[in-house]
């Protein structure tokens, strides 16, 4: 069975600092992958996917992920974080079938330090 | 084209009450997830209904329920409210891959 985890609840970085945001899926194929970005009070906003091809990816507002799939991890990476970037970040991931899947991890909300 | 759009966005029901609501999907669009978000809980997905047919359930009981119209609009429904359902209620659309494209959601507080 799919299942995504995100091992950090919380994490704090200060403004201009690099992030790293952890994500472990366990899937027996080639998982479709996601993350997403919650703003308070907000829905999510899809940030980046991955479903084949080259194992990092690009995705809005500077965020970046690479798949390893020999870690079965999808980290979110930024070089540089701005105080607009406090959120809560969801990775997910999904699987193609006769009924499509997708499931989130609990999330890992941000607090960037001035 | 025009995102995700979840009506009320804001609602106030008594324990006990019953209520509906709303997601109007993404344009050609034909599958809506409804998630519960708490802060407890996170995000928990209810049901996911594909061409006015529900594919796929999550561990809810059988007071939540939905259903999907011919134009892919999609209606939740949560009957005999208690207060453990007061949860901001995200509606996502997808159209043919995995990607979500989620709505505002509707913020239910039950008193």
């Amino acid at each position: 069975a799919q299942s995504v985890t995100q091992p950090d609840i919380h994490i704090t970085v200060s403004e201009g600092a690099s992030l790293e945001l952890r994500c472990n899926y366990s899937y027996g194929a080639t998982p479709y992958l996601f993350w997403y970005v919650q703003s308070p009070g907000q829905g999510l906003q899809l940030l980046l996917k991955y479903f084949s091809g080259d194992t990092l990816v690009q995705g809005i507002k500077g965020f970046e992920a690479e798949f390893k799939r020999s870690q079965s991890s999808f980290n979110l990476r930024k070089p540089s974080v701005h105080w607009s970037d406090a959120a809560e970040y969801f990775c997910a991931v999904g699987a193609r079938g006769r009924d499509d899947k997708i499931i989130f991890g609990k999330g890992t909300r941000l607090h960037i330090l001035p | 084209k025009a995102g995700v759009t979840q009506t009320p966005r804001y609602l106030i029901k008594t324990r006990g009450q019953q209520v509906t609501l709303s997601c109007s999907p993404i344009s050609g669009h034909r599958s809506v997830s409804w998630y519960q978000q708490t802060p407890g809980q996170g995000l928990q997905f209810l049901f996911e209904y594909f061409s006015e047919t529900q594919r796929n359930k999550g561990n809810f009981p059988g007071r939540f329920s939905g259903r999907q119209f011919s134009n892919s609009r999609s209606e939740m429904n949560v009957s005999t409210l208690e207060l453990g359902d007061s949860a901001l209620y995200l509606c996502a659309s997808s159209g043919g891959t995995l990607e979500q494209y989620f709505g505002p959601g509707t913020r239910l507080t039950v008193t």
